[in-house]
């Protein structure tokens, strides 16, 4: 069975300064991978995705996210964080031709001046 | 483009009524999944339906819950006699294709009194 791990709940970071966000799943083959964005009272707004080819995946707002299969990881960067960054962020692993994605917990991200 | 439209955004119900959570999916999308997210918590897959068709529901609770996407009109989740553990922001995502990126609604936080 699937499973993703956000082991940070809370990041603070300084606007301006960089960010990297922490994703591990688990599966057996080469999964789906992307990153949501949620904030407060709202839905959930794709920033990126990983299906397969180029690990280093860009995404809007300036995320991007490497996949690096030999650790199980895709994390999130982005160079310089600005305070409208400020949200919830999930990572969520999929199966190809299956259907549910799953989630995990989030990171809640804090900017301060 | 009108992206995933829910309504109504904010339900309040008393122990035993019934909700119904509409959702209509992305013009061209005919793949609706619905998730249910717990404070603090990821969003957790309940179902999945094409037009019609339920096609995995292995998330939802056998019992009060139930879901249908007609032919015309919007996908509704229903749940039967609400108990206070149903309270919850319940989320409908579309995509045109099940190996495609899931595009997700505002959600409808439903309160339980």
């Amino acid at each position: 069975a699937q499973s993703v791990t956000q082991p940070d709940i809370h990041i603070t970071v300084s606007e301006g300064a960089s960010l990297e966000l922490r994703c591990n799943y688990s599966y057996g083959a080469t999964p789906y991978l992307f990153w949501y964005v949620q904030s407060p009272g709202q839905g959930l707004q794709l920033l990126l995705k990983y299906f397969s080819g180029d690990t280093l995946v860009q995404g809007i707002k300036g995320f991007e996210a490497e996949f690096k299969r030999s650790q199980s990881s895709f994390n999130l960067r982005k160079p310089s964080v600005h305070w409208s960054d400020a949200a919830e962020y999930f990572c969520a692993v999929g199966a190809p031709g299956n259907t549910p994605l799953v989630f995990g917990k989030g990171t809640r991200l804090s900017v301060i001046a | 483009n009108a992206g995933v439209m829910q309504n109504p955004r904010h339900l309040v119900r008393r122990r035993g009524q019934e909700a119904r959570l509409r959702c209509s999916p992305m013009k061209g999308h005919s793949h609706v999944y619905w998730y249910r997210q717990l404070p603090e918590e990821g969003l957790k897959f309940m179902v999945y339906l094409q037009k019609e068709n339920i096609i995995d529901e292995s998330g939802m609770p056998k019992e009060r819950f139930s879901a249908e996407f007609p032919k015309e009109g919007p996908s509704i989740l229903r749940i039967q006699q609400v108990v206070r553990g149903d309270s919850a922001a319940y989320f409908c995502a579309s995509s045109t294709d099940i190996n495609q990126p899931q595009h997700f609604g505002d959600g409808t936080r439903l309160s339980i009194l």
